[in-house]
């Protein structure tokens, strides 16, 4: 059954510094997601993307995240400037007609 | 407001007992709708969905769902439990706006599963 793949599977940074979590979706799917999940929360929609532009973000999704499609297979997250509040799980999505599938998810620890 | 309510925090039953895991939304019309398992540490594993037709849905792992409209619910079910049930489930819902499976998908709050043996 074809997966989301994320990488890595956890990644500790240091506050302010940048980070890029990277997600291979379904290669027949069309739209790509993150979601963030904080420990002992539910999981929270940041930003869809589609046709090689953001269709749509939450208000957590601020200056500091942005999102790239560099290549055909690639999409990734990027944090700029990390803060502690940003430690969580994310989750990248991918849908199409066939269905709406997870990646294992990146957990994110900002010391 | 469109909202997705697990009203349910912690559920904990012995192995081999029935489960049922409430969902109920609030939207202007019948979204799309998903239930997703993760374990501990783990990813989000979708159970099953609903998206039309027979209101009786049948998932992964011996669970099923029922959509009930006059409700606004789509519970999760199953017979008998096992102590390998014992994780976190997501109820979520995708408006039905343009076609299918793609949107913002909105999560309940999760309902702890315990099972004990």
């Amino acid at each position: 059954e074809p997966e989301v793949t994320q990488t890595p599977s956890h990644q500790v940074t240091q506050m302010g510094q940048e980070v890029i979590l990277r997600c291979v979706p379904i290669s027949n799917h069309l739209y790509f997601y993150w979601y963030r999940q904080i420990l002992g929360q539910k999981v929270e929609f940041l930003v869809s993307f589609y046709n090689n532009e953001i269709s749509e973000k939450s208000e957590i999704f601020d200056d500091q995240f942005s999102v790239e499609r560099p290549d055909g297979s690639n999409f990734t997250l990027k944090i700029r400037s990390t803060k502690l509040e940003d430690s969580a799980m994310y989750f990248c999505a991918s849908s199409w007609s066939s269905g709406y599938t997870f990646g294992s998810g990146t957990r994110l620890t900002v010391v | 407001a469109q909202s997705v309510t697990q009203p349910d925090i912690h559920i904990t039953v012995s192995e081999g007992a029935s489960l049922e895991l409430r969902c109920n939304y609030s939207y202007g019309a019948t979204p799309y709708l998903f239930w997703y398992v993760q374990s501990p540490g783990q990813g989000l594993q979708l159970l099953l969905k609903y998206f039309s037709g027979d209101t009786l849905v049948q998932g992964i792992k011996g669970f099923e769902a029922e959509f009930k409209r006059s409700q606004s619910s789509f519970n999760l079910r199953k017979p008998s439990v096992h102590w390998s049930d014992a994780a976190e489930y997501f109820c979520a819902v995708l408006p039905r706006a343009g076609g299918t499976s793609y949107g913002k998908l909105t999560f309940g709050q999760g309902t702890i599963l315990t099972v004990h043996p």
